[in-house]
């Protein structure tokens, strides 16, 4: 069954302190894995798309990347605004909708000053 | 470009009353979808669109219906709802990432349901 487990649940973090979350991922045939952030009240707002194994984007404090069974979204020296539930999802496999998403339950970051 | 939007933001249900809850996107994208969220369970599609006039079915359907009323507005209709229907309800809008086989979904602000 093709599916998305994230890690951990919940990460508290000192302002400047870096770390990184993970997303797991079993799905056959990886054709694109997204991360998204969502703000409390808000709809998920669109992060990174990555595609192969190696492959590493970055914007701003965030970096993701991705191996053949999960990817990470490395957040350095993080800032009280980076403060969200960071979503990561996968595309389902061919057969339903080219956009369709199977979405792990995400991880809420807080990060104190 | 406003993007995805949604209406209502906030509704309070009775059980059995039905209601629609509207989207309209502005981003000239084909593919639209209808998902719920649950604490605890994450995002979970219940229908989508993969082009103006046809609709299929996600991971949970039952209770709702859909309408792909043109290229820029997807409907869901609760026909009797259901305390188990209280959610967070967002749409969203897909557009195809060229030369790849994949899509790019961007999320309107949700829809806050409560039925009880």
């Amino acid at each position: 069954e093709d599916q998305v487990t994230q890690s951990p649940e919940a990460l508290r973090l000192q302002e400047g302190e870096s770390s990184s979350l993970n997303c797991s991922y079993t799905v056959s045939g990886l054709r694109g894995l997204f991360w998204y952030r969502q703000d409390p009240g808000k709809g998920p707002e669109f992060l990174f798309t990555l595609y192969s194994a190696g492959e590493e984007k970055e914007k701003e404090r965030l970096k993701a990347t991705l191996t053949k069974k999960e990817s990470f979204l490395h957040i350095t020296a993080p800032k009280p605004e980076d403060s969200a539930t960071y979503l990561c999802a996968v595309q389902a496999p061919m057969g339903g909708s080219q956009g369709n998403l199977i979405f792990g339950k995400g991880t809420k970051l807080s990060v104190k000053p | 470009n406003a993007g995805v939007t949604q209406t209502p933001k906030f509704q309070v249900l009775k059980t059995g009353q039905s209601m629609t809850l509207q989207c309209a996107q502005d981003m000239n994208h084909n593919s639209m979808y209808w998902y719920r969220q649950d604490p605890g369970m994450g995002l979970r599609l219940i229908y989508y669109s993969a082009s103006e006039g046809t609709t299929d079915k996600g991971e949970v359907p039952n209770g709702y219906n859909v309408s792909r009323l043109n290229k820029r507005e997807f409907s869901l209709r609760l026909e009797s709802a259901a305390p188990s229907q209280t959610s967070v309800y967002f749409c969203a809008s897909s557009r195809p990432n060229r030369g790849l086989s994949t899509d790019t979904q961007y999320f309107g602000p949700g829809t806050r349901l409560t039925v009880l």
